[in-house]
């Protein structure tokens, strides 16, 4: 079943710009991560955010989560060329961290 | 550090016929992933190993699909027979053991990129 869904399908900016996705989830969860997917490459976590945490930071990414409405959102400052990918979070629900669902995903398109 | 490998890369064949995928995961890595990416969507969790044992594989179609993992190192996935929508990328993981309510991450490998005509 899945868990996580990510809005927009597909969100396309210029270099330099900011790029917005959001996640929202059903049930509560313990941790939910954001990955990104390069074209024809395997996925590569990118940060993990705990329920007890609204806010992280890792370089250029700041991920919110927001559990009374059951949401996360994935920030993106200074958008790059390489930064054109498929963007996933994943969220896991039992108490042992290991099984994770993943939405669908954000095709995100950053134009030179 | 060597990532996680997977072979082959692309795999092409006929429906009703068989294929099978191979994983080495991380070194040290006692927990193993397979699973399924149908294109546009996110990856589903096929089966999961810790050390040679199956922990999760409620979603392994398990009348055609099989996994194994004989000495806790590298894995196996095979399809028997294939059908059309079996069509996907399949993508292995694989983590270190960790305590209940704490979390690690999972490595990936770049995939298998199957195609059934």
């Amino acid at each position: 079943s899945q868990q996580g869904e990510e809005d927009p399908q597909a969100l396309s900016i210029q270099e330099g710009e900011n790029a917005t996705m959001n996640c929202s989830y059903k049930t509560s969860i313990n941790n939910l991560q954001w990955y990104r997917q390069n074209s024809g490459r395997g996925l590569v976590h990118l940060i993990l955010i705990r329920s007890n945490e609204r806010e992280k930071h890792s370089g250029r990414l700041r991920v919110t989560l927001d559990t009374s409405k059951k949401s996360s959102s994935l920030l993106i400052t200074a958008s790059r060329a390489a930064d054109t990918a498929s963007y996933f979070c994943a969220t896991d629900t039992d108490n042992y961290g290991q099984n994770f669902v993943f939405g669908p995903g954000t095709r995100l398109s950053v134009l030179p | 550090e060597a990532g996680v490998a997977q072979s082959p890369r692309y795999k092409i064949i006929e429906k009703r016929q068989s294929v099978a995928f191979w994983c080495n995961p991380i070194s040290g890595h006692a927990t193993l992933y397979w699973y399924q990416q149908i294109l546009g969507q996110g990856p589903k969790l096929l089966i999961q190993f810790q050390n040679n044992g199956v922990v999760d594989d409620s979603q392994l179609p398990k009348d055609r699909f099989s996994a194994e993992r004989l000495k806790g190192v590298d894995s196996t996935l095979k399809i028997q027979p294939a059908k059309l929508e079996d069509s996907a990328v399949y993508l292995c993981a694989s983590s270190l053991i960790f305590p209940v309510g704490g979390y690690n991450e999972q490595f990936f490998g770049p995939g298998t990129r199957l195609t059934v005509l």
